[in-house]
């Protein structure tokens, strides 16, 4: 079954520190990997996308992900964080022709000030 | 411009009531999805339709009917409200299937 497991359901990041978010996904021939944001009391946001290509993957506010086949992972990084990154982030994943997207439990990311 | 927008955002109605959410977005996709995100912000596909055909229904009481007038509209009925449908509901659209899925806003609906 595809499955999609973020190993961190909390992570507390001083501003402006560097932050990494954990993502881990049950491998697949042709496997698409997303990351969304989820603002407090807003919608989902898609901040950045793996379709094929480069493993590095920069996406909105700062954002980047590593594609690792070897590991099947998918972690999120940001250099430096801000109070306005916090929110929930939510790795999923899909694959070609399948019209289902899997999430994970999602992230709850707080900045400290 | 809400690419994927839907309405009413905020819903609190009693038990046993019935209710519509309505969904449209104007990028041009074929497929529209319906997720729902429950208290524990767990979110799982609840139907997808793909040109105005049903292609995916996870396991949803009946008491759930989404209704695809057009490939640009995907509205979500729901029948005889428990307290357990109180959620976060949120359509979805893809160009085709397999590629980047872009989500409304959500809809938070209370049952009391």
């Amino acid at each position: 079954a595809q499955s999609v497991t973020q190993l961190d359901s909390q992570v507390p990041v001083f501003e402006e520190a560097p932050v990494e978010l954990r993502c881990n996904y049950s491998s697949s021939v042709s496997v698409y990997l997303f990351w969304y944001v989820q603002y407090p009391n807003q919608g989902l946001q898609l901040l950045l996308k793996y379709l094929s290509g480069s493993t590095l993957v920069k996406g909105i506010n700062g954002f980047e992900a590593e594609f690792n086949k070897s590991q099947t992972s998918f972690h999120l990084r940001k250099p430096s964080v801000h109070i306005s990154d916090t929110a929930e982030y939510f790795c999923a994943r899909s694959t070609f022709g399948n019209e289902k997207l899997t999430f994970g439990t999602g992230t709850r990311l707080t900045i400290i000030p | 411009d809400t690419a994927v927008s839907q309405t009413p955002k905020y819903l609190v109605t009693q038990m046993g009531n019935d209710k519509s959410i309505k969904c449209e977005q104007n990028l041009g996709h074929d497929t529209m999805y319906w997720y729902k995100q429950d208290s524990k912000k767990f979110l799982k596909i609840m139907f997808s339709y793909n040109n105005k055909e049903l292609i995916i229904n996870e396991t949803v009481p009946n008491r759930f009917s989404p209704k695809s007038p057009d490939k640009a509209h995907l509205n979500l009925h729901i029948n005889s409200l428990e307290l357990g449908d109180s959620a976060v509901y949120f359509c979805a659209s893809s160009q085709y299937t397999g590629n980047t899925i872009y989500f409304g806003e959500g809809s938070w609906l209370t049952v009391v």
